[in-house]
């Protein structure tokens, strides 16, 4: 069964910091999709993410960097030059596409606060 | 890109009612949408897949009974949370699928409190 791990609950920063937030997961599937998603106290999810399993290629997007290997099942998540807006929760997810299940299975999320 | 409409997007109402939550995809046709549930502080968890024109498929410990799914157009799906008690309250939110290999795209949630 799939399962993701975000071992992480909470982590507290200073504005300009860097950050990873870490992702391991299980799953059988040899197709698959991992993501990141930014929850704010709104409760609304941000699409952060998608990255295909075959793509072990690193992604940056601004202050945003994701870091995926499949040899250690770990998609991570680094914000650099952290700011107060980055505080919300960040939740890791997967969905197998083999299987037909494309439904999400999330980690338990990690809440960043970012202090000024 | 493709917009999710989830409504009510808050709701409070006494123990003992029903209550019904719309999610509309607005610009693209979903023939799969799913229901997630996230309690306070918690992750969010799969509740059913809803496939137009069929019965929702529900995940274990999920009573079909209580929250009543139905996708009865391409850009509708509703669940509805039937006799509802303090412990139904949660934050539900509702995803469609655009087609295969897309990505999901999330209403933005309907918080629901039961007195």
């Amino acid at each position: 069964a799939q399962k993701v791990t975000q071992a992480q609950t909470e982590i507290s920063v200073v504005e300009k910091e860097d950050v990873t937030l870490d992702c391991v997961y299980e799953t059988r599937d040899t197709t698959y999709y991992l993501f990141w998603y930014k929850q704010p106290p709104s409760g609304e999810l941000v699409f952060l993410i998608r990255r295909n399993s075959f793509d072990e290629q690193n992604e940056i997007s601004g202050r945003y960097s994701w870091n995926f290997q499949k040899s250690t099942s770990s998609f991570n998540f680094t914000i650099t030059a952290s700011q107060v807006v980055d505080s919300a929760v960040y939740f890791c997810a997967l969905s197998e596409e083999s299987t037909g299940r494309r439904a999400l299975t999330f980690g338990s999320g990690t809440r960043l606060q970012v202090q000024p | 890109g493709a917009v999710v409409s989830q409504h009510p997007s808050w709701v409070i109402c006494k123990s003992g009612t029903s209550v019904k939550i719309e999610c509309r995809s607005l610009d693209f046709q979903a023939t799969t949408m799913f229901w997630y549930r996230q309690f306070p502080k918690q992750s969010l968890m799969l509740m059913a897949t809803s496939n137009e024109g069929s019965k929702a498929t529900y995940e274990q410990g999920v009573e079909k009974d209580k929250f009543l799914i139905n996708h009865a157009s391409l850009t509708l799906s509703t669940l509805t949370v039937t006799s509802a008690h303090p412990e139904d309250s949660s934050f539900y939110i509702c995803s469609a699928l655009t087609g295969s290999n897309q990505p999901q795209h999330f209403g933005d949630g309907t918080r629901l409190s039961i007195l």
